[in-house]
């Protein structure tokens, strides 16, 4: 069975400070993808990994993924107000099994504080 | 353009009400996805379509749900005699083919809450 684990679940940030949203997972799977919830809404995308070493930067949010170690991680680069939201990993199902759900994270909620 | 559409945003029910939550997923989009999101859990995989065909249900909790999507657009989750425990958000999301390399594009879900 899938199983995808984020650490740490509540991140309260300074503004200006760098930290790291850690995201394990426990077998194989074909992609990764990183999604952000706000309060009452959906999740938006943010990015998706495909392969082992990929990286990949949007603002102050860059996102990396070891196949190797299954083990993704979400960088955020001098924290600033707006990026207060829930993150979540997701996981594509593993081979042989359907080519559709994502299992997910139970997330980690981003505070970032002045 | 338009994302993806759900019906109704909220919806309390009496406990062993029937409901129906409706989806309307981006125009093209071959495969719909339905999950359901606890209270400060992450969403969680009930079932998928591909076109109009169902190819998994594994994560349906209990012969009480049922989904459709009968012209391989729309879809509709029932919860028939719904259970506190149904209380979640259920949230739909489409992608343009089903190859792997497809994000998933949610809608803002429908907030069901049985008393």
């Amino acid at each position: 069975e899938l199983k995808v684990e984020q650490n740490p679940l509540f991140l309260s940030m300074q503004e200006g400070k760098n930290y790291t949203i850690y995201c394990n997972y426990s077998t194989t799977s074909d992609r990764l993808y990183w999604y952000r919830q706000d309060p009452g809404k959906s999740l938006e995308s943010l990015f998706v990994l495909l392969s082992n070493g990929a990286v990949k930067q949007e603002g102050r949010l860059m996102a990396s993924l070891d196949t190797k170690a299954r083990l993704s991680t979400l960088h955020i680069t001098a924290a600033v107000h707006d990026l207060s939201a829930t993150y979540f990993c997701a996981v594509g199902p593993v081979y042989g099994g359907s080519q559709g759900n994502l299992i997910f994270g139970k997330g980690t909620k981003l505070s970032v504080k002045p | 353009g338009a994302g993806v559409s759900q019906s109704p945003r909220y919806k309390v029910a009496k406990r062993g009400q029937d409901v129906a939550l409706r989806c309307d997923p981006i125009s093209g989009h071959v495969s719909l996805f339905w999950y359901q999101q606890a209270l400060g859990q992450g969403p969680e995989f009930l079932t998928y379509f591909q076109n109009e065909a169902q190819l998994d249900k594994s994560g349906l909790p209990s012969d009480r749900f049922f989904a459709e999507r009968p012209e391989g657009s729309v879809s509709t989750l029932k919860i028939q005699r719904t259970q506190q425990e149904d209380s979640a958000v259920y949230l739909c999301a489409s992608s343009f083919r089903t190859g792997v390399t497809d994000t998933q594009y949610f809608g803002p879900g429908t907030r069901l809450t049985v008393l």
